[in-house]
């Protein structure tokens, strides 16, 4: 069955600390990436997203994510966390079957980050 | 200019009730969705609808009835309602394949 694994589900930081969070997926067809950002008390905001190219892509507020095919990732980094960023980040990754498309997403990675 | 829009936020109610969340977006999409997020944060969708008409049911009990009018709007019924519909509904929309989805504010249901 395909699934979306996020292997970090609770992350404490630092203010300035080095972030990256795993996120893998299982299924071989034709797929789109996204992470999501959820701020407490808010809904869904999309902070990047890979559709095909550049497997590096870049996001607002200084995330990246960078696709590795071959290991069916999209992990996420940002080089210097904010008490601002903390927040529930879903992976979520779009399968392409049968004429549609469905969007699933992996059970979230709560950050938190301390000043 | 909100872009997803639901009604109510909040909904508290008792069991066996019957209770309707709302979902309109202006930003032309032909694709509307409905997930739940239960207390542990885990998305997953129930339906999807395009052009009014149903695409996805993820085996959704069938007290939870989808209706959308026209493509900008996409409601959520649900009879007899349990403790376990205790969640949080996000609608959302997209222009389909190479889009993202936008999600609205979300409408936390309670009940008791």
């Amino acid at each position: 069955a395909q699934s979306v694994s996020q292997h970090n589900h609770h992350v404490i930081l630092s203010e300035a600390a080095s972030l990256e969070l795993g996120c893998n997926y299982s299924y071989g067809g034709t797929v789109n990436l996204f992470w999501y950002v959820q701020y407490p008390g808010q809904h869904l905001q999309l902070l990047l997203k890979y559709f095909s190219g550049d497997p590096l892509v870049k996001g607002i507020k200084g995330f990246e994510a960078e696709f590795i095919k071959s290991k069916f990732s999209f992990n996420l980094r940002k080089p210097s966390v904010q008490w601002s960023d903390t927040a529930e980040y879903f992976c979520a990754v779009r399968l392409f079957s049968g004429g549609y498309n469905k969007l699933i997403f992996g059970a979230g990675t709560r950050l938190a980050v301390h000043p | 200019d909100t872009a997803v829009s639901q009604t109510p936020k909040y909904l508290v109610t008792q069991m066996g009730n019957d209770k309707s969340i709302k979902c309109e977006q202006n930003l032309g999409h032909d694709t509307m969705y409905w997930y739940k997020q239960d207390s542990k944060k885990f998305l997953k969708i129930m339906f999807s609808y395009n052009n009014k008409e149903l695409i996805i049911n993820e085996t959704v009990p069938n007290r939870f009835s989808p209706k959308s009018p026209d493509k900008a709007h996409l409601n959520l019924h649900i009879n007899s309602l349990e403790l376990g519909d205790s969640a949080v509904y996000f609608c959302a929309s997209d222009a389909g394949q190479f889009s993202e989805q936008y999600f609205g504010p979300g409408t936390r249901l309670t009940v008791t």
